[in-house]
């Protein structure tokens, strides 16, 4: 049972670059989160679903797009990288909105 | 707006002494409540979570917060810290009219051996 897993792990891009950031669960959660996390600044939401084919904007959703067209993962996109999107990302997922949230390793995205 | 405040950034603590860390929220009604640890290098992991009940909730490692509803209150306790313990640890509320889970911005704990 491996939870919840991220790719990649790391990742630097140019100014202007796309890339998509993979999370994909095991736990059949219907419910799942992406997050960037900055120094002091706790942990954001960018995306969420509530199951699979819907997406919803959270706190933070400019520059982000996002896919949930298998119940399992959940893509992030960045179709033009700026370095204001210079940060750690996790994944989360949950079996319900109000309950327990299962977080992945990150992934720590660079752009320069 | 609804927030989430956890009033120390920064603590640092010797070895055995105990340990306090504050969480505070803005919004009434019913909420759910949770402390997630994050060790250096990794995920967050839950720590302890309150839904309903017993507003003392004892979690893993020894952790353990108390719920004070009329002071919006879910504060973190152990009594005795480890060196292992040190980490940022990150309190979080559902509730109110978000329907989303609010994060403190974190509170880093440093124990010194």
């Amino acid at each position: 049972n491996a939870g919840v897993t991220q790719t990649p792990k790391f990742r630097v891009l140019k100014t202007g670059q796309s890339m998509t950031l993979l999370c994909a669960q095991d736990m059949n959660h219907e419910y799942m989160y992406w997050y960037r996390q900055d120094p002091g600044m706790g942990l954001r939401l960018i995306h969420y679903s509530v199951g699979e084919g819907t997406t919803a904007k959270g706190e933070v959703p400019d520059g982000y797009n996002v896919s949930r067209l298998k119940k399992q993962n959940f893509l992030l996109g960045l179709e033009s990288a700026a370095p204001s999107q210079t940060s750690v990302y996790f994944c989360a997922s949950s079996s319900g909105q109000r309950n327990e949230q299962f977080f992945g390793p990150g992934t720590r995205l660079t752009v320069l | 707006a609804q927030s989430v405040s956890q009033h120390n950034h920064h603590v640092i603590l010797s070895e055995a002494a105990s340990l306090e860390l504050g969480c505070n929220y803005s919004y009434g009604g019913t909420v759910n409540l949770f402390w997630y640890v994050q060790y250096p290098g990794q995920h967050l992991q839950l720590l302890l979570k309150y839904f309903s009940g017993d507003p003392l909730v004892k979690g893993i490692k020894g952790f353990e917060a108390e719920f004070i509803k009329s002071k919006f209150s879910f504060n973190l306790r152990k009594p005795s810290v480890q060196w292992s313990d040190t980490a940022e640890y990150f309190c979080a509320v559902w509730g109110g009219a978000t329907n989303k889970l609010i994060f403190g911005t974190g509170t880093l704990l440093a124990v010194q051996p």
